[in-house]
């Protein structure tokens, strides 16, 4: 395993329920990122966290909403989401200033 | 200016050949180039890769071969084995600022016994 968990695995949600990700990464980085991986396209950032803070963010609609409380825990909010949506989320952390990120398994996330 | 192209979509090869992935990139700006293997069901895993300062670089069976005059760089995967069978992606990043990659859009390989 490369040291970063997430839960739940699979998520099978409402377009009017409200959920969420959790990430945990025991590495000691500080840098954590929520990716979007869907079929036939490239991994999306959606959101990037160093030293706890938000620094990027790139246009993911609102109905996705994320938290980072301390270093090693990234939480991704949804509510509302759309069947577009539906993808496999992945998490990874890399140490600010190092090159390599380390990915989670992913929560395969349906909207029905 | 921020696209990473791939290539092939899908690739099958024989036990014991050569696999080549190949991966174009544009913002000359980019200064390191990763490949990360993912099995179904795992999140991809950072698996070689190479600054633009060295044209080579070899770990194992795995090699990149980067061209930077003509902004490609490609992984070849030596005597592949059944275990290799799995999706690739390239990748391409700043080493500047909070490393941010843009990825390819994956080569899912089938290594067949």
């Amino acid at each position: 395993e490369t040291g970063v968990t997430q839960t739940p695995r699979h998520l099978v949600m409402g377009m009017t329920n409200k959920k969420s990700l959790k990430c945990e990464q025991h590495l000691g980085h500080n840098a954590m990122y929520w990716y979007k991986q869907s079929a036939k396209k490239p991994l999306e950032l959606m959101f990037v966290y160093s030293l706890e803070e938000r620094v990027e963010n790139n246009s993911v609609p609102s109905r996705f909403s994320p938290e980072c409380p301390n270093s090693s825990h990234l939480f991704l909010h949804l509510h509302t989401l759309q069947p577009e949506d539906s993808a496999l989320y992945l998490c990874a952390s890399s140490q600010d200033g190092g090159f390599e990120q380390y990915f989670g398994p992913g929560t395969r996330l349906t909207v029905t | 200016q921020q696209q990473v192209k791939q290539s092939p979509q899908s690739l099958i090869v024989q036990k014991g050949g050569i696999s080549i992935i190949n991966c174009a990139y544009e913002n000359t700006a980019f200064d390191y180039f990763p490949w990360y293997q993912q099995f179904p069901g795992k999140g991809p895993a950072l698996l070689i890769a190479i600054r633009p300062d060295v044209s080579e670089k070899k770990e194992g069976r795995f090699t990149i071969s980067f061209n930077k005059s003509a902004k490609q760089f490609s992984l070849h995967i030596m005597d592949s084995q059944p275990g290799d069978s799995a999706t690739y992606f390239c990748a391409a990043s700043k080493t500047s600022g909070t490393y941010k990659y843009i990825f390819g859009t994956g080569t899912r390989l089938k290594v067949l016994a």
